[in-house]
C-alpha cells in the first residue's frame, strides 16, 4: 500500500487558514487522497476527499499536486473546534482484489490557539 | 436522529475474562467495521462485513471474533487470547465499502 507522510504537528491562530500538507509520492494511479479528522476522545470524522482536482465541500479545501504526489487540506478560518488530528490516507479504488481499505497512520495534531 | 453507537463508553474487565462491545446503526448501512487506536496512533482494522452474515478479517484479527447477525449490529468479542486488549475501540459503517465511513464514539477498554 502507498504511504502517507504527514508532520507530527501544527501550530494555527483561531480565524487564521490552516494549510496541512501531506506527501505521497508513491501514489498510483487507481488511489484516491481522503482526510479524516478526529477530536480528542472521538471517533474519526469522513473531512473530504479527491483524485486528481481540486475540491471543496463545507468543511475544508483539498488542493491536489499537479502530479499527485502530494496534497494539502486546508482549513479556511481555523476554529477551536477544529483542533483535532488530521489523517491523510490514500485508499484504492475498488477492483475485483481490493475494496479500499482505510490505512490510517499517525496523522497530524493541529492546535488551534485563540 | 441517525448515527453509530457503542456501548459502554469505559469498560473493564479482568485478565482472562472475554468481552463483547456492542456497535448498533440505523443509517441502513451495509458495510460495518471495528479499528483499535492505542495512544499516540493511528487505528488498525480488526475485521469488517459486506453484508449481513459475511465477515473478513483485517489486519490485526487475532484474539478477537465478530458476527452480522443483523444489518444494524456488529459486535466485537475481545478473548481472553488478545496478548494486549486494552485499547480504544472504535466502529464505524457506510453504505459501501467504498463509501466514507462514518464512526461511532468508541469504547475505552481497559484490561487488568
Amino acid at each position: 500500500d502507498a504511504k502517507t507522510t504527514q508532520p507530527n504537528s501544527m501550530e494555527s491562530n483561531e480565524e487564521e487558514p490552516v494549510h496541512l500538507p501531506c506527501n505521497h509520492s508513491t501514489i498510483s494511479g487507481t488511489d484516491y487522497i481522503h482526510w479524516y479528522r478526529q477530536l480528542p476522545s472521538q471517533g474519526p470524522e469522513y473531512v473530504i476527499h479527491g483524485l486528481t482536482s481540486n475540491v471543496n465541500n463545507r468543511m475544508a479545501s483539498l488542493a491536489i499536486a499537479e502530479d499527485r504526489k502530494s496534497s494539502t487540506l486546508i482549513l479556511h478560518r481555523a476554529t477551536l473546534r477544529d483542533a483535532a488530528v488530521y489523517y491523510c490516507i490514500l485508499r484504492r479504488r475498488m477492483t475485483t482484489d481490493s475494496w479500499g481499505k482505510l490505512q490510517f497512520g499517525a496523522g497530524t495534531q493541529v492546535v488551534v490557539t485563540p | 436522529d441517525g448515527g453509530i453507537t457503542q456501548s459502554p463508553k469505559y469498560l473493564f474487565r479482568k485478565e482472562g475474562q472475554n468481552v463483547t462491545l456492542s456497535c448498533e446503526q440505523n443509517l441502513n448501512h451495509d458495510a460495518m467495521y471495528w479499528y483499535r487506536q492505542d495512544p499516540g496512533q493511528g487505528l488498525r482494522l480488526i475485521y469488517y462485513s459486506q453484508i449481513v452474515n459475511d465477515f473478513q478479517k483485517g489486519d490485526i484479527a487475532e484474539g478477537y471474533s465478530v458476527s452480522r447477525e443483523k444489518k444494524e449490529s456488529f459486535p466485537l468479542t475481545v478473548t481472553s487470547a488478545q496478548k494486549n486488549p486494552t485499547a480504544f475501540y472504535l466502529c464505524a459503517s457506510s453504505i459501501s465499502r467504498v463509501a466514507e465511513q462514518y464512526f461511532g464514539p468508541g469504547t475505552r477498554l481497559t484490561v487488568t
